[in-house]
């Protein structure tokens, strides 16, 4: 069973409008999700995070929203550019056990200009 | 910023030979270091938990006879694949782990295998 899963595998949108890749998981225990953006031949790059005790976190055009309850989280991309097409993998980890992170299948964004 | 250079970046071995990567950490300290494999299907797979001073804890279907790993200080870490088969291909990733927890990857090194 999967762990963290990403209900879309492909996303596609205009430049300017927003787009929101969303995100499941199984285990409660999970207290730490962040957001790796992979461009292709590149490692993924930690693009932002949120730990459990907070429902948004914001970094300029990104933002992460969080329901601990329903176990789902999102991530909005305002504004998009031509220059976030990307895969975009959620990711969730716990406690001291920080390392292991679980990745999901990633979505693979595309902003047409 | 927490930075992680990984190399080479690519590289390509000849079936049964073995090649080694390398993992630096630059502007922080790197409590752990986990090295992952993503496959050609693009899905991750935890290859071992290096921390300096402790004992490396390698995965469920990945050992030190194949991955021997070296972690001698807070900045660099290297990992061989020895005796590399096909089903050893993918995109090998160094995670540098800060003391807040957050992991941070370098760009891979990418090994394929003829």
């Amino acid at each position: 069973q999967q762990q963290v899963r990403q209900s879309s595998q492909s996303l596609t949108v205009w430049e300017g409008e927003t787009a929101i890749l969303n995100c499941s998981y199984e285990n409660s225990a999970f207290d730490y999700f962040p957001w790796y953006q992979q461009f292709p031949g590149e490692g993924p790059a930690l693009l932002i995070a949120i730990r459990s005790v907070s429902d948004k976190k914001e970094d300029g055009r990104f933002t992460i929203f969080f329901n601990k309850r329903e176990k789902n989280l999102s991530l909005h991309i305002k504004d998009s550019q031509p220059g976030d097409s990307a895969t975009y993998f959620c990711a969730a980890s716990e406690g001291t056990n920080a390392y292991k992170v679980i990745f999901g299948k990633g979505t693979h964004l595309h902003v047409l200009p | 910023g927490a930075l992680v250079y990984q190399y080479p970046r690519r590289t390509i071995c000849k079936s049964g030979t073995s090649m080694r990567m390398e993992c630096q950490a630059v502007g922080f300290q790197a409590t752990s270091v986990a090295w992952y494999r993503q496959s050609p299907q693009k899905t991750f797979e935890l290859i071992a938990l290096s921390t300096v001073n402790s004992a490396i804890k390698y995965e469920q279907n990945f050992t030190q006879e194949k991955f021997p790993i070296s972690h001698p200080n807070l900045s660099f870490s290297s990992m061989t694949v020895l005796n590399a088969y096909l089903e050893d291909r993918g995109l090998y990733l160094c995670g540098a782990m800060t003391g807040e927890n957050t992991l941070y990857f370098g760009a891979g090194t990418r090994l394929s295998v003829l």
